[in-house]
């Protein structure tokens, strides 16, 4: 069974530095997911990516296979992306269910 | 589209009290599951549904049931209600690989 793991747990930085967020796991995969989760609690799919990279106006989610790692950037950041983000793989290789990280709390200041 | 719903949003149970938590999706999406996320912790599944008629347990389903009569609703049921069980519980849908497209949540408190 997979094995989510992310870093940093927490992330605090000032508006407009470039944020990265890193998601390694266990098993290989079909396609990894990225999340935010809102202060008032509702999540949003942010990506799907099974290689390469996505880019969704700031946002750049990066994957590679061979290492098992995918990142997630954020360029200029503005208080507005403060969020937990979350990453979630396939439970195993081509299964629908997922397993999720525990999240990365960012907080970015004006 | 209204896309995912939940009702309620928040609930109060006291000690082996029942309920049951409402889902619902207009997207015709095959797939549906309910989470619960506990503070500090990832997502957990509870079940999981791969169409009308077929449910499976996830990684914790004990004290819950589920079922899925139509494509669009998943019910969760809550029997015998514990503090344990004091969450926050997300549904979701998607299609076969697809992404998932999660509700707003209900934030339910056992004292």
């Amino acid at each position: 069974k997979n094995e989510v793991e992310q870093s940093p747990q927490n992330l605090t930085a000032q508006e407009g530095e470039f944020i990265t967020i890193n998601c390694s796991y266990s098993v290989g995969i079909s396609a990894l997911h990225w999340l935010q989760q809102h202060p008032g609690g509702g999540i949003v799919s942010l990506f799907m990516l099974s290689s390469g990279k996505k880019k969704h106006g700031r946002l750049i989610a990066t994957i590679n296979i061979q290492e098992k790692h995918s990142s997630l950037h954020i360029t200029a950041s503005h208080p507005r992306d403060s969020a937990v983000y979350i990453c979630a793989a396939p439970e195993y290789t081509g299964f629908q269910k997922l397993v999720f990280g525990t999240g990365t709390r960012l907080l970015v200041s004006p | 589209n209204a896309g995912v719903t939940q009702t309620p949003k928040f609930r109060i149970l006291k000690i082996g009290q029942s309920m049951t938590l409402q889902c619902a999706q207009d997207m015709n999406h095959n797939y549906m599951y309910w989470y619960r996320q506990d503070p500090g912790m990832g997502l957990k599944l509870i079940y999981y549904s791969v169409g009308a008629g077929i449910t499976d347990k996830g990684e914790v389903p004990n004290g819950y049931n589920v079922s899925r009569s139509t494509t669009e609703d998943f019910p969760l049921r809550l029997e015998l209600a514990a503090p344990s069980q004091t969450s926050v519980y997300f549904c979701a849908s998607s299609d076969r690989g697809a992404t998932q497209y999660f509700g707003p949540g209900t934030r339910l408190t056992v004292l």
